[in-house]
């Protein structure tokens, strides 16, 4: 049974430039959401997505913007990077709505360091 | 962003202790799930609560849905070295998790 899957693993990119997160949800899930892991902080929420829609979304610029697949995978992209886009980003993803399942599963994060 | 309260921050432990942990929120939440996060990883899913008053057990992990719905508590019974690392309570607010700011765990043998 696969997990949640992110890629890249780590990414390095300078001031202003933009740039592009995949998340491959777990089996048998079809909600992914994203959230922004600054260093010695919890997880903060950015987005959910469900059936190819933005369902809510956090305290974000709209410099944070998604996008998911019919195959439920989804993407985050980040425009006009600022050094303080530094962090890990996690993806996670839970059955859909109404399904009685509230329980969000994590992929290993990318790790995205601005200079 | 919001955060939840976890106490303590952090824990120095001898292996085989017991070690207790609570997190608190000034808003009701409907379900709380605690998390488990190595350096450099994704948080692991440990227990999930979806009832007031409910106790959980997961191993040697047991936790709690407070009675006032704005607090959750996290047990672990008879410490090991692999116990190491930071736990994360987290609220469920609509489809968005609230985190905690975390407890760091320290386990010497």
């Amino acid at each position: 049974d696969a997990g949640v899957t992110q890629s890249p693993t780590h990414l390095i990119k300078t001031r202003g430039q933009q740039v592009t997160l995949r998340c491959s949800p777990k089996s048998g899930h079809d909600t992914v959401s994203w959230y922004q892991q600054a260093l010695g902080q919890g997880p903060q929420f950015i987005f959910q997505y469900y059936e190819e829609e933005e369902r809510q979304r956090g305290n974000f610029p709209d410099r944070f913007s998604g996008h998911q697949f019919p195959n439920y995978s989804s993407e985050l992209n980040v425009n006009a990077l600022l050094l303080g886009d530094s962090a890990l980003y996690l993806c996670a993803s839970s059955p859909g709505p109404g399904q009685g399942s509230y329980e969000q599963y994590f992929g290993p994060g990318t790790r995205l360091t601005v200079t | 962003g919001q955060q939840l309260n976890q106490s303590p921050q952090s824990m120095f432990i001898q292996e085989g202790e017991d070690v207790s942990m609570n997190c608190t929120s000034s808003s009701i939440f409907n379900t709380w799930l605690w998390y488990k996060q190595d350096p450099g990883e994704g948080p692991v899913l440990l227990i999930a609560l979806y009832k007031a008053g409910e106790l959980t057990s997961n191993g040697r992990l047991t936790a709690q849905f407070g009675i006032t719905r704005k607090d959750s508590f996290l047990n672990i019974s008879a410490s090991i070295p692999s116990d190491v690392g930071i736990y994360f309570c987290a609220g469920q607010d609509t489809d968005k998790l609230i985190f905690g700011t975390g407890t760091r765990l320290q386990v010497f043998p």
